[in-house]
């Protein structure tokens, strides 16, 4: 089954800087990856889906990246501010219309 | 559109106790999934379906049981609960993959207690 790795510690940034969170996969690359937002007490958003053959994809301040040689995803928020203050879970198709989610990084953006 | 809702939002059960978590969506959405989400270990799905009358296994069936009687409901049960249930669940919704459109739409959760 597909491991998915998270840095597990928060990321703590300031207002204005571009913060970088880091999705790695182990197994196979799977046809399409997506990243979601998640509040405290709340369910996830989903914010961005990139598949196997497109290298980034952009929307507003996020960019996402997919390097199937590295089994890795970045994604990025620039210019951030403290309402991107939350956790960001990658998830991986893992089957038939299924994902398999990461733990998540806590983004932390101070003022 | 109310998108994605959950019924109850809070549970406490006591052991051995069985109940059932609603999940309503008002998207016209083909798949339907529950999750349960524990501190440390992410998001683990526990079953879903691709349509009505259909359901499937995902990662941690395990003393659950579901039913998807029509396409707008997807109900999760618990027949005999225990401590090691108690967590975070998430219903989500999206549309056929043959639609090319494979977001997925989350309810707000339902956190159950089992002492």
């Amino acid at each position: 089954s597909q491991k998915i790795e998270q840095n597990s510690e928060a990321l703590n940034i300031q207002e204005g800087k571009t913060a970088t969170l880091t999705c790695n996969y182990t197994n196979y690359s799977p046809a399409y990856l997506q990243w979601y937002r998640q509040d405290p007490g709340r369910g996830p958003v989903f914010l961005l889906l990139i598949r196997e053959n497109e290298k980034e994809k952009r929307k507003e301040r996020l960019k996402v990246t997919f390097d199937t040689t590295l089994k890795q995803s970045l994604f990025h928020i620039t210019a951030s501010q403290p309402a991107d203050s939350a956790t960001y879970l990658c998830a991986l198709e893992s089957g038939y219309s299924t994902l398999t989610f990461g733990k998540g990084t806590m983004l932390l953006v101070s003022p | 559109n109310a998108g994605v809702t959950q019924t109850p939002k809070f549970r406490v059960l006591k052991t051995g106790q069985s109940m059932t978590l609603l999940c309503a969506q008002d998207m016209n959405h083909e798949y339907m999934y529950w999750y349960r989400q524990d501190p440390g270990m992410g998001l683990r799905l526990i079953h879903y379906s691709v349509g009505e009358g259909t359901t499937a296994k995902g990662e941690v069936p395990d003393g659950y049981n579901v039913s998807r009687l029509k396409k707008q409901n997807f109900l999760l049960g618990l027949e005999s609960a225990a401590p090691s249930q108690t967590s975070v669940y998430f219903c989500a919704s999206s549309y056929s993959r043959w639609l090319g459109n494979y977001e997925q739409y989350f309810g707000p959760g339902t956190r159950l207690t089992v002492t």
